[in-house]
């Protein structure tokens, strides 16, 4: 049984930097799939921040992007995430997720789900 | 502002047939498979539906998927109580190179 489990720091100062951790177990990252984060801000929807490959191949959302950073550690069977200079705006439950993404060159398309989620970490920027 | 647009509420009563739509363009969901997710009350989101149609081991085969042209609907027959959820679409947008969501539909049962 796959599970995610996320860790991180819980209350932060603005302009402090985001690290987030996800610990996978019962399935080795280095298999396989796409590795994301995705967090909700109190009362809103979702927001998709960024996936990553095992080969560290990375995908960001453009509006995020200036600020995340990705990486992944096959050997703790982990991935991370770094998001730099909060604000209050940043203030979210995060999640981890399995991404199965494919692409299919034949109808040139995409195929992506998140079908896994780790349970989620509350971040509370304020001064 | 979501890029794929959901209505913000839907309801029916037990036993009834509802469906929850989205709409995007021919960059995300006319190009692009869809998903769906179920967010039950301070509960992590729940994979429901992926590659338009297809529902994952363990989910109801109350809970259906359909997609066409640049919109997709989930329909959920036989409503229960215990579907009062949120409910997000999501697909990828090839102009974002990345993952979008809709802005989620809030399912009341009366």
């Amino acid at each position: 049984q796959v599970q995610l489990h996320e860790s991180g720091p819980g209350l932060m100062k603005p302009s402090e930097t985001l690290s987030l951790t996800c610990a996978v177990s019962g399935y080795s990252i280095s298999i396989g799939y796409y590795w994301g984060w995705i967090r909700q801000p109190p009362g809103k929807g979702l927001e998709w921040i960024a996936s990553i490959y095992h080969s560290g191949n990375t995908y960001y959302n453009p509006s995020l992007r200036s600020r995340v950073t990705m990486s992944v550690d096959t050997s703790k069977n982990q991935f991370s995430l770094e998001l730099s200079s909060v604000t209050a705006a940043d203030t979210a439950m995060y999640y981890c997720a399995r991404h199965d993404s494919v692409y299919y060159s034949d109808r040139s398309g995409r195929d992506d789900a998140f079908d896994i989620w780790g349970q989620g970490t509350t971040v509370t920027v304020s001064s | 502002q979501s890029v794929l647009t959901q209505p913000p509420s839907a309801s029916g009563t037990p036993g009834q047939r509802v469906t929850i739509s989205c709409s995007g363009s021919s960059s995300n969901i006319g190009s692009n498979t869809v998903s769906w997710y179920q967010q039950l009350p301070t509960t992590a989101p729940k994979l429901l539906i992926y590659s338009d149609n297809q529902r994952p081991s363990g989910v109801p085969d109350r809970f259906s998927g359909s997609k066409s042209g640049t919109s997709a609907s989930l329909a959920i027959s036989g409503l229960q109580s215990e579907d009062e959820a949120d409910y997000y679409c999501a697909t990828w947008e090839d102009s974002l190179k990345g993952v979008v969501f809709g802005g989620g539909t809030k399912l009341t049962v009366l």
